[in-house]
């Protein structure tokens, strides 16, 4: 079945690491985002890519790098530079009619602080 | 530029009665609107989508949102809550014209089913 794979589901990070999180889709999906979820917060954007080789900002990429070498790949590496990064992450991708189809998001990984 | 407000935090209802979550929206075009439903510790699942076609809109698990322009609103609705239905729900705006740019979602509703 076709989806979105994000691992792992659990991240645990020392203070002054970075720690990459894992997104993976086999949908062929051309766009992939990255979202923070804080609780009463709702999602917030961090990056995302429209093609190979290409991503954006989004409005708290702070902190935060990404890659997007292959379509079906977009990793995101919380860096050290992030102070408060402990929170819910989740990975999404849409197809280029984005009206259409709306999207498809991966079960998500929670990263924590220790 | 679009929002979206979420016009209730928390919603409580029992068993078998029926579920409004209120959702408002503003937009400079035509938008596409969506409602996602959220369990604990998972992703987001689509629930149901409004693209320009009817307004009336029906989605997974007897849910369903009316989209009304002229009151800028996109509230769910569902006749008859289940246990099952306990979770969180986002809406979610998209403008037709915006290329480039993301989905803008609201704070989330969470709605509780008592039995």
């Amino acid at each position: 079945d076709g989806g979105i794979t994000q691992s792992p589901k659990y991240l645990f990070r020392k203070e002054g690491q970075n720690v990459t999180l894992s997104c993976e889709q086999n949908l062929n999906h051309d766009a992939m985002y990255w979202y923070r979820q804080d609780p009463g917060q709702g999602l917030r954007l961090i990056y995302y890519s429209q093609i190979v080789n290409d991503f954006q900002k989004g409005d708290i990429a702070e902190g935060y790098s990404v890659s997007r070498e292959k379509k079906e790949s977009f990793p995101l590496t919380v860096t050290s530079a992030q102070k408060n990064p402990t929170a819910f992450y989740l990975c999404a991708s849409i197809p280029s009619d984005r009206r259409a189809y709306g999207y498809t998001f991966g079960s998500g990984t929670r990263l924590t602080v220790v | 530029a679009q929002s979206v407000t979420q016009l209730d935090s928390h919603v409580s209802v029992s068993e078998g009665t029926p579920v409004l979550l209120r959702c408002n929206y503003s937009s400079s075009y035509s938008p596409s609107l969506f409602w996602y439903v959220q369990h604990p510790n998972k992703g987001l699942q689509l629930l149901l989508k409004y693209t320009s076609a009817a307004t009336l809109v029906k989605g997974i698990n007897g849910f369903e949102a009316e989209f009304k322009k002229s009151e800028t609103s996109f509230h769910l609705t569902k006749p008859s809550a289940h246990m099952s239905d306990a979770a969180e729900y986002f809406c979610v705006v998209s403008e037709a014209n915006q290329a480039g740019t993301a989905l803008i979602f609201g704070k989330g509703t969470t709605l509780s089913v008592s039995s």
